[in-house]
């Protein structure tokens, strides 16, 4: 157990609808950074959260958005859905976000669009 | 930036033989390279890093890795694999966006090990 908890673990939603995933970071960490896995694009960078304020954004597209709130969970928040956004989608936290800190996984959101 | 390569999609060993998942980095300064184990429907678990110091680094169950700078390279090894190693390994660095260093995985490499 990473001590990293993602909920929920499964979604099936249809295409143009909204979804919340949750993620709660180990206790302490500071640092929590969203993935998304799907077979051809493998881990993809989405966005960073550190201590409640966004440091660094990747490959994420302006319909998804995420929060990290006071108590240091966060929420990734994806409208209007197409089959495509279908996939893995993982959160890790870490202490810090320096270069030589590992980070460390929850067990992922499978989310399928309909 | 920062950036690590896996050239195999997939390796194949028999059970008792050593493996070997390989994996290229490019980095500016001091690399600090990771490895990370996938089982399937599973997030990623953190094996081992290279930050400094020995070459040779030991990680969870029974891995390693050897670092080498001048062929740019992070290699996973473990001397006798178990049907239980099969698995999805990533090598990972953190690369530098917008100011903060964000894990960056290699692309993955499927460890499959026969009985």
């Amino acid at each position: 157990d990473s001590g990293v908890t993602q909920t929920p673990k499964h979604l099936i939603t249809a295409t143009g609808q909204r979804v919340t995933l949750r993620c709660s970071p180990r206790s302490g960490d500071l640092s929590v950074y969203w993935y998304q896995q799907s077979l051809d694009q493998g881990l993809q960078f989405l966005i960073q959260y550190y201590n409640g304020e966004e440091r660094a954004k990747g490959n994420i597209l302006e319909r998804f958005s995420a929060q990290q709130f006071p108590d240091l969970h966060s929420e990734l928040n994806l409208s209007s859905l197409e089959l495509g956004d279908s996939a893995l989608y993982f959160c890790a936290s870490s202490f810090t976000a320096e270069r030589g800190t590992e980070a460390f996984f929850g067990q992922g959101t499978r989310l399928t669009v309909v | 930036a920062q950036s690590v390569a896996q050239p195999e999609d997939q390796v194949n060993v028999a059970e008792g033989n050593p493996l070997t998942v390989k994996c290229t980095y490019s980095v500016s300064g001091n690399p600090y390279l990771f490895w990370y184990v996938q089982y399937p429907n599973r997030g990623l678990q953190f094996l081992l890093k290279y930050i400094t110091g020995d070459n040779l680094v030991k990680g969870s169950y029974g891995f390693e890795a050897e670092f080498n700078k001048s062929q740019t390279s992070f290699h996973l090894k473990k001397p006798s694999a178990l049907v239980s190693d099969s698995a999805l390994y990533f090598c990972a660095v953190r690369d530098i966006r917008g100011g903060s260093y964000i894990p960056t995985f290699g692309r993955g490499t499927s460890l499959i090990v026969h009985p």
